[in-house]
């Protein structure tokens, strides 16, 4: 079973700073993951998305990098801001066909301090 | 990217009530919905896997008596929650993909509360 973990839980930093999200999951058969901003109350705006044939995406000031091989993926942002502020959401869709899942992390509540 | 829309956003009811939520794809037509269910500080957990024209597959653990899913058209899918209770209370989101091979598309939720 497929086993999405996130860590820290909490990550506060001053505005500005560069800070890598990290993301780990127990089986490297994946078709694809995800990285997800989750604002409080709201529901989930994609992020980045990266194919298992890939190695990265960018987006802006956003970064995602993916190591199958370990089961690791990290969310690179640069130059952070307070509108940053947010809990970010890693999850994996495994090989499988068309009913295949995504699995979620718990999440990483980020907090951009001015 | 694509829009998933619910209605209501926020929802109070009265215990033993019955609460229906709407998901629509606003600009795709969508062959999968899916309904996730989080509580607070947790992630998401899936609750049902709906196709268009199919009854819903739901996940161990989910009462599908209870979490009435019906996805009548490609472009909206409903869930019922039959007899609710506080326990109930919860954000529920639902997601939505064009095919089996691409993106999942969320929802901004629905905060129901069971009192």
């Amino acid at each position: 079973k497929q086993e999405v973990t996130q860590i820290p839980a909490a990550l506060s930093v001053p505005e500005g700073e560069n800070l890598v999200l990290n993301c780990s999951f127990t089986d490297s058969a994946i078709y694809n993951l995800q990285w997800f901003r989750q604002d409080p109350g709201k529901g989930l705006t994609s992020l980045l998305l990266i194919q298992s044939s890939q190695r990265e995406q960018t987006s802006g000031r956003l970064n995602a990098s993916l190591d199958k091989s370990s089961g690791r993926s990290t969310l690179y942002i640069a130059a952070s801001q307070p509108g940053d502020s947010a809990t970010y959401l890693c999850a994996v869709r495994p090989r499988g066909g068309a009913n295949s899942k995504l699995t979620f992390g718990k999440g990483i509540t980020l907090s951009v301090r001015p | 990217g694509a829009v998933v829309s619910q209605h209501p956003s926020r929802v109070i009811c009265k215990s033993g009530t019955s609460v229906k939520i709407e998901c629509r794809s606003l600009d795709f037509q969508a062959t999968t919905m899916f309904w996730y269910r989080q509580f607070p500080k947790q992630s998401l957990m899936l609750m049902a896997t709906s196709n268009e024209g199919s009854k819903a597959t739901y996940e161990q653990g989910v009462e599908k008596d209870k979490f009435l899913i019906n996805h009548a058209s490609l472009t909206l899918s409903t869930l019922t929650v039959t007899s609710a209770h506080p326990e109930d209370s919860s954000f529920y989101i639902c997601s939505a993909r064009r095919t089996a091979v691409s993106e999942q598309y969320f929802g901004p939720g629905t905060r129901l509360t069971v009192t």
